[in-house]
């Protein structure tokens, strides 16, 4: 079946700094990959939707410049926190599409930021 | 507007007893509709799909749901709870013409022994 793999699991990184998290689709294309953020006990809230090739779409209220999200092929799509605070301290999760609407949405295994 | 809604942020049963866990949208058109299951600090496994085939999904470990569009609802069933089925459920929707997926606030099943 379709797997997506998500890199770190895990991370810790200084105030200020900058975190790249990757998420690779390993036995499909993936045109289409979504970015999430999960606050702890909450659901899933969308941030990004990247497309291969192309910008990625934002949704309301994300911020452009501190999530950046590249899709340079359709099997990798990295979202970099830049100069990241406490705040941006979350579960970030990938999931992956190889197409048509519908056809199936498979998730990483999510990577947990934290920010001192 | 279009919306997905869980009603029941926690849900409690004893261990061998019907799971039911519920989904209702709101769309005037059927969306593709999406169980998954969280397990703590882990990303989100698929349990079923309704992709406009058969009413009836039936999914992994025993898990299945019937899309009812006078009900717009889709609610998830298991006959008989086991204890590993203690996670975090959500219903998840792709409305039509939108690939990505709106989820619903999620409903923490706990299994009593």
């Amino acid at each position: 079946g379709a797997v997506v793999s998500q890199h770190p699991s895990r991370v810790i990184c200084k105030s200020g700094t900058s975190v790249k998290i990757e998420c690779r689709s390993l036995d499909f294309q993936a045109t289409t990959m979504f970015w999430y953020r999960q606050f702890p006990k909450q659901s899933l809230m969308l941030m990004a939707t990247s497309n291969e090739g192309s910008k990625a779409t934002y949704e309301q209220g994300v911020e452009k410049d501190k999530f950046l999200i590249n899709h340079a092929s359709l099997t990798l799509s990295t979202l970099t926190v830049t100069s990241a605070h406490p705040e941006d301290s979350s579960f970030y999760i990938c999931s992956a599409t190889p197409g048509p609407q519908g056809h199936g949405y498979t998730f990483g295994s999510g990577t947990r930021l934290t920010v001192v | 507007a279009q919306s997905v809604t869980q009603l029941g942020s926690h849900v409690s049963v004893s261990e061998g007893a019907l799971v039911l866990l519920r989904c209702n949208y709101s769309s005037s058109v059927p969306p593709y509709l999406f169980w998954y299951v969280q397990y703590p600090n882990q990303g989100l496994q698929l349990l079923l799909k309704y992709t406009s085939a058969a009413t009836l999904v039936k999914g992994i470990n025993g898990f299945e749901a019937e899309f009812k569009k006078s009900e717009t609802s889709f609610h998830l069933t298991k006959p008989s709870a086991h204890m590993s089925d203690a996670a975090e459920y959500f219903c998840a929707v792709s409305f039509q013409g939108a690939q990505k997926l709106v989820f619903g606030q999620g409903t923490r099943l706990t299994i009593n022994p």
